[in-house]
């Protein structure tokens, strides 16, 4: 069982330049989340997905754009990367509502912005 | 909003004493609380959390957590440490306010000394 699994897992960009960041979960779950942590910050949401067909933001989505592709996938997009995007960024996922479930995450993506 | 507030950004103990790590919470509604431990270069894996029932919860790795309502607190602790234990620990919260989107306390990196 595979759980979450986050591509690319290092990355390095020019300022202004795009890309994405694909994430995968295989427990049918409804809830999708990106998140970035940095030092001292903990783990901040930048968009997550209830349910297959909806998204909203986070506390930081400037600068991001996301994509709910079905239940499985969710996609995070920087349009045109900044040194300020340097982080780390996770997936997770998770049931919605009902019974408490914790969150699962993936392994993470370092991502350099120079 | 909901919020989580993990006091001491690094906690230091030798091998074999008590770790205790802090976390308060705030919530307008009963919350659901949980603890995360991330090892380096690695995602997030739940150690425990606490939904409804008894307030003392255990989790993995010989963890275990106290809900306690009055001081909005649900501290983390282990009798004995052991190195394998160094790591970033997590507090979360969700539900409080009706939202299940899981927000993370900024961590409390473990130290443990031979």
């Amino acid at each position: 069982n595979a759980g979450v699994t986050q591509t690319p897992k290092f990355q390095v960009l020019k300022t202004g330049q795009s890309m994405t960041l694909q994430c995968a979960q295989d427990m049918n779950h409804n809830s999708m989340y990106w998140y970035r942590q940095d030092p001292g910050m903990g783990l901040r949401l930048i968009y997550y997905s209830a349910s297959e067909g909806t998204t909203d933001k986070g506390e930081v989505p400037n600068g991001y754009n996301v994509s709910r592709l079905n239940k499985r996938e969710f996609s995070l997009r920087l349009e045109s990367a900044a040194p300020s995007q340097t982080s780390v960024y996770f997936c997770a996922s998770s049931e919605w509502g009902g019974a408490a479930t914790e969150a699962f995450f993936g392994q993470g993506t370092r991502l350099t912005v120079v | 909003a909901q919020s989580v507030t993990q006091l001491g950004s690094h906690v230091s103990v030798s091998e074999g004493a008590l770790v205790l790590l802090r976390c308060n919470y705030s919530s307008s509604v009963p919350p659901y609380l949980f603890w995360y431990v991330q090892y380096p270069n690695q995602g997030l894996q739940l150690l425990l959390k606490y939904t409804t029932g008894a307030t003392l919860v255990k989790g993995i790795n010989g963890f275990e957590a106290e809900f306690k309502k009055s001081e909005t607190s649900f501290h983390l602790t282990k009798p004995s440490a052991h190195m394998s234990d160094a790591a970033e620990y997590f507090c979360a919260v969700s539900k409080a306010g009706g939202s299940y989107i899981p927000t993370f306390g900024r961590g409390t990196s473990l130290i443990v000394h031979p």
